[in-house]
């Protein structure tokens, strides 16, 4: 099975502006995870959707959302873009009774903000 | 709140012996634990995990240790190989929760 799949790998954006990531998890999987991951952070808990409705959000501002589409890929968004979200986000796919519980995570897309 | 904590932001072991990450824990309700693996500019990579009604579990040199009383879980490396220099996140979760992640430890071999 290919893995999950993120683009773009790479972005530069300046502050103010907004940026679309997308993800494309493992196939049969309908769990998406996004997490944000800075130095000395680790990975902060965006969000997870399941099924194309949100199930578990984590505690970021109203700026960053996302979505899920019938065929399980996913779009996070990041609107009037500051410094501090310059990070790697990372998404991560899981199917609920057969991954046993694990993530599996795609190579993420470091985005660097002006 | 940090529900997952890994109190070495570093370690750096000699090839060939034992390199021993440790992570804590104050959620009593987590029931599954794991540990990914991170190279630069990769995702996580998922290593090993743990249910909570176990207390070790083992996958070729990766062990994985719990102690629910003390809430702490702990992974063992051996013997320690210069692939495994990257940075190692421990991480829980409680049914379908989320997963809760630590800040990770960066693990150094040295040849």
């Amino acid at each position: 099975k290919a893995g999950v799949t993120q683009t773009p790998r790479y972005l530069i954006k300046t502050r103010g502006q907004q940026v679309t990531l997308s993800c494309s998890p493992i196939s049969g999987h309908r769990s998406v995870s996004w997490y944000q991951q800075t130095p000395g952070q680790g990975l902060q808990f965006l969000f997870e959707y399941f099924s194309e409705t949100q199930r578990n959000k984590g505690n970021f501002p109203g700026r960053f959302s996302g979505r899920q589409f019938s065929n399980s890929r996913s779009e996070m968004n990041v609107s009037t873009l500051e410094l501090g979200d310059s990070a790697l986000y990372l998404c991560a796919s899981s199917s609920p009774g057969t991954s046993g519980g694990k993530e599996f995570f795609g190579p993420g897309t470091r985005l660097t903000v002006l | 709140d940090q529900q997952v904590k890994q109190n070495s932001p570093s370690l750096s072991v000699q090839e060939g012996r034992i390199s021993i990450l440790n992570c804590d824990y104050t959620n009593s309700m987590f029931d599954y634990f794991l540990w990914y693996k991170k190279y630069p500019a990769e995702g996580p990579t998922f290593l090993i995990s743990i249910s909570s009604i176990k207390d070790k579990n083992e996958d070729g040199r990766f062990t994985v240790f719990l102690n629910k009383s003390a809430k702490h879980l702990s992974l063992h490396i051996v013997p320690s190989q210069p692939g495994d220099s990257a940075v190692y996140f421990c991480a829980a979760r409680f049914g379908n929760e989320k997963l809760t992640f630590g800040t990770g430890t960066r693990l150094t071999i040295i040849p």
